[in-house]
């Protein structure tokens, strides 16, 4: 079935700094969904991506859908400490979001003050 | 809008009793589905429904998983017998058009 490779796993950073993570796939996806957790809570949308090659921003947050279809980045400006949380990658299984969602392991974000 | 609202938050039994979790969707989402996230193997996808219907339940782990929608509002997912390794966090999402999908809390059930 179809995978979503995020990296890094983790990452430990100084408040301050700008944050990225990408994910991968050896799939073609149509969409591709950014959600953050925070911990004891769901998943919360950050970005949503539909057209290859889209740059999206959110705030400080900055999500691009890869000409291939095949990856995309998100990236944070000027890290706070309520980033911290799981970032996750995620797209439709088929193509169409009836059929659910395939999720990235994830990106753990973790500032130090 | 209240969300999606999942209930129990928090389930501790003990291996061999049966377990309920709750789900309201988010109220006109006709699609709703049902997650499990470990640390080994992330989000999976365990069940969906659309329009109340069972459509996918290929990820659901056995025959001691069932999930049921009786109406548009609520949904409940239920493991009996429980076991230890069933022990997660579950998540139930609901959805109205296109892709995007709305999370509830999630309940974090303990299997002893």
């Amino acid at each position: 079935g179809q995978q979503l490779n995020q990296s890094p796993q983790s990452m430990f950073i100084q408040e301050g700094e700008d944050v990225s993570m990408n994910c991968t796939s050896s799939s073609i996806f149509n969409t591709w969904l950014w959600y953050k957790q925070e911990p004891g809570e769901g998943p919360v949308l950050l970005i949503a991506l539909y057209k290859a090659g889209e740059l999206t921003s959110n705030g400080r947050l900055t999500a691009q859908f890869g000409i291939t279809r095949k990856d995309s980045f998100l990236n944070i400006s000027a890290s706070i400490p309520s980033d911290v949380g799981i970032y996750f990658c995620a797209g439709p299984r088929s193509g169409g979001g009836a059929d659910g969602l395939t999720f990235g392991k994830g990106t753990h974000l973790i500032i130090q003050p | 809008d209240a969300g999606v609202i999942q209930s129990p938050r928090h389930e501790v039994t003990e291996m061999g009793q049966e377990v309920t979790l709750r789900c309201k969707p988010i109220s006109g989402h006709n699609s709703l589905f049902w997650y499990r996230q470990t640390m080994m193997r992330g989000l999976e996808l365990l069940i969906y429904f659309n329009n109340n219907v069972p459509i996918d339940d290929s990820g659901m782990p056995e025959d001691r998983f069932s999930a049921k929608m009786p109406n548009a509002s609520f949904s409940t997912l239920k493991i009996q017998p429980s076991e230890p390794r069933d022990s997660a966090v579950y998540f139930c999402a609901s959805r109205d058009r296109g892709d995007i999908q709305y999370f509830g809390a999630g309940t974090r059930l303990s299997v002893l």
